[in-house]
């Protein structure tokens, strides 16, 4: 079963505007984090943001934002003030305890256009 | 900026022959891992290292092998290539969960490989 879902393979934005990117997990362990990078297309994974499993609030880092809603099981992540910058691919990342050894899990990923 | 490397960035081979993806980190993590990556697609874990002489497989078997012999040097090796090896390669580092912080991966540029 996947660990890490994320159910838009392409999403379209206006410049200027907010957008939220989904991201499901599964998991048992009560201990993990979850992670989202950005790529664009020269290829490289940029580091976004990170939320704990036992953080009481939402990450923040500049105009990007974690909705972590750990009920759900889901770690949103909202770009506001969309840039044409930020047209790359968006990947969710979930590292679990010692039931999964500390390796992250990879979503498939999310496909992000900025329109001007 | 992260600082781990790759060499080479592009390579182009013919089928069969041995090749070697280099992958080296300055910043003394722990762990290591080698990623395989279609454009637009996923990550597929394909080998990953604790440490020194600490090697493991991961989700993909791409017929390939590493070494750990050094902290700061994971090479990927394909002993036979073949035309299903095309992919990008991304090299990651990141330090152990031992201490406080949030212990993301650092992501090298990677290597296209193209097996004709």
């Amino acid at each position: 079963a996947q660990k890490i879902t994320q159910t838009q393979p392409g999403m379209f934005v206006q410049e200027k505007e907010a957008v939220t990117l989904d991201c499901t997990y599964d998991t048992s362990d009560p201990s993990y984090g979850l992670f989202w990078y950005k790529q664009p297309s020269s290829g490289e994974m940029i580091f976004l943001i990170y939320q704990g499993s036992y953080d009481q609030q939402n990450a923040t880092e500049g105009r990007y934002s974690l909705n972590f809603q750990k009920a759900r099981k889901s770690a949103n992540l909202v770009i506001s003030a969309s840039q044409l910058g930020d047209s790359a691919m968006y990947f969710c990342a979930m590292r679990e305890g010692r039931g999964g050894s500390y390796i992250p899990t990879f979503g498939r990923g999310t496909s992000l256009i900025v329109h001007p | 900026e992260a600082d781990i490397y790759q060499t080479p960035r592009y390579l182009v081979i013919g089928t069969g022959k041995k090749i070697t993806l280099e992958c080296s980190q300055t910043m003394g993590h722990d762990k290591m891992y080698w990623y395989q990556q279609d454009p637009g697609m996923e990550l597929h874990l394909i080998h990953y290292s604790y440490g020194v002489n600490s090697t493991e497989k991961g989700d993909l078997s791409s017929e390939s092998t590493v070494s750990r012999i050094r902290t700061e040097h994971f090479p990927l090796t394909l002993e036979s290539a073949r035309p299903s090896h095309t992919s990008q390669y991304l090299c990651a580092s990141s330090d152990s969960e031992t201490g406080t912080g949030v212990h993301e991966q650092y992501f090298g540029p990677g290597t296209r490989l193209t097996v004709t």
